[in-house]
């Protein structure tokens, strides 16, 4: 079964910091996608990131960045110079080359101190 | 351009009874998804649709069925309500035909509770 695990339940950092979100999964398909996404109180959920399994190179965008690594099947999220509007539950997902759904890990609740 | 719109936003029902859920995708997309979100948990895929047809399906009961229709809007229906059935049911939508760049796009979801 395609799993994704996310252990930290809830992070903090103080603004303009730097912190790191992780993720792992467990999967048997050589071919996937790997997104971050961001849940605001709002509700909505907005896309950060995303990651093809088959590309060796770290996403990035902008003050966002993941660190993947495949042999291990993890998947983290780095922000950058953090900002009060970065708070919010954040998700890691998966989905299948092919396949249609995404699988969610449990999310982790990001708060910035100012 | 507008985004995914869904409708409504809030809705209370009672065990047993019966709800239907709205969504319109995003312009140009073709393809809808719907996920439950319990409360404190990751979203739960349900299922998607494609050219008004079931294309997969999550371990969800017959209980949840939806539609599609020519415009590609959508509709979740959930008959004989639980408890358990409260939640935010989100809806995404996506363009079938760039299958290396479908990237689902989320609504705000309807909060959907069940008294």
């Amino acid at each position: 079964a395609q799993t994704v695990t996310q252990s930290q339940p809830e992070m903090s950092v103080q603004e303009a910091e730097t912190v790191t979100l992780s993720c792992t999964y467990d999967t048997s398909e050589s071919d996937y996608y790997l997104f971050w996404y961001k849940q605001p109180p709002s509700r909505q959920m907005i896309l950060v990131i995303r990651q093809e399994a088959y590309k060796q190179q770290n996403a990035t965008e902008n003050r966002f960045s993941v660190n993947f690594q495949k042999a291990a099947k993890s998947f983290s999220l780095k922000i950058s110079d953090s900002q009060l509007g970065d708070a919010a539950m954040y998700f890691c997902a998966y989905r299948v080359q092919g396949a249609q759904k995404l699988v969610f890990g449990q999310g982790t609740r990001l708060t910035i101190n100012p | 351009d507008a985004g995914v719109t869904q409708s409504p936003t809030h809705l209370i029902k009672t065990r047993g009874q019966q709800v239907t859920l709205r969504c319109s995708p995003k312009s140009g997309h073709d393809t809808v998804s719907w996920y439950q979100q319990a409360l404190g948990q990751g979203p739960q895929f349900i299922f998607q649709y494609y050219e008004e047809e079931e294309r997969q399906r999550g371990n969800f009961p017959d209980r949840f069925s939806g539609h599609q229709f020519p415009n590609y809007s959508s509709e979740l229906n959930v008959n004989a309500l639980l408890l358990g059935d409260s939640a935010l049911y989100l809806c995404a939508s996506s363009l079938t035909s760039r299958a290396l760049k479908n990237i689902q796009y989320f609504g705000a979801g309807t909060r959907l509770s069940v008294l």
